[in-house]
């Protein structure tokens, strides 16, 4: 069954520097998301992104996130300049498009731990 | 309103018992209601679903049951087992782009 997969599984990054977290979603799948799951709590929406563009984004994506698609197969998160709070499982999930819902398919998650 | 309200936090039973997982929620707009199941170190993996045109649906073991006019939802897990203990998410896509809000889990604990 395809599925959605990321890379690295587990990113540990000094506070201030960068890091850019890497997703490859199903493949004939055409909206990709990401969401933060902070240990013990529930998951949290970040962005959309669809055609190219963000297509939504919640109030946590501010200014230090960015997303993209650099082909037709990765989907990336970059986190600019990171800082403690960032520390968190982030997951990449991607769905169809056909007409109705179209359950979305998460990975396996990038733990993120900054020091 | 967002929010999906999901309880308990916590839940043990013993081996083929019966866990009972509720999620209420007040936006009408919400009109598809996935379940979610995660393992430590994994992410969520989509269980079951159902649409509020029925009150009912089971796939093997597990079934939801939804009451659309108190705005209730619940998954019951039959014949529970060992390794059915996980974290389970319900949750409802909203907005245009369908992004997901989620209850905040419930461990579920299911005992040889």
């Amino acid at each position: 069954e395809p599925e959605v997969t990321q890379t690295p599984s587990h990113q540990v990054t000094q506070m201030g520097q960068e890091v850019i977290l890497r997703c490859v979603p199903i493949s004939n799948h055409l909206y990709f998301y990401w969401y933060r799951q902070i240990l013990g709590q529930k998951v949290e929406f970040l962005v959309s992104f669809y055609n190219n563009e963000i297509s939504e984004k919640s109030e946590i994506f501010d200014d230090q996130f960015s997303v993209e698609r650099p082909d037709g197969s990765n989907f990336t998160l970059k986190i600019r300049s990171t800082k403690l709070e960032d520390s968190a499982m982030y997951f990449c999930a991607s769905r169809s498009v056909y007409l109705g819902n179209q359950p979305q398919h998460f990975g396996d998650g990038t733990r993120l731990s900054i020091l | 309103q967002q929010q999906v309200k999901q309880s308990p936090q916590s839940l043990i039973v013993q081996k083929g018992g019966i866990p009972i997982i509720n999620c209420a929620y007040e936006n009408t707009a919400f009109d598809y209601f996935p379940w979610y199941q995660q393992f430590p170190g994994k992410g969520p993996a989509l269980l079951i679903a159902i649409r509020p045109d029925v009150s009912e649906k089971k796939e093997g073991r597990f079934t939801i049951s939804f009451n659309k006019s108190a705005k209730q939802f619940s998954l019951h897990i039959m014949d529970s087992q060992p390794g059915d203990s996980a974290t389970y998410f319900c949750a409802a896509p909203y907005g245009a782009t369908n992004k997901l809000i989620f209850g905040t889990g419930t461990l579920l604990a299911v005992q040889p």
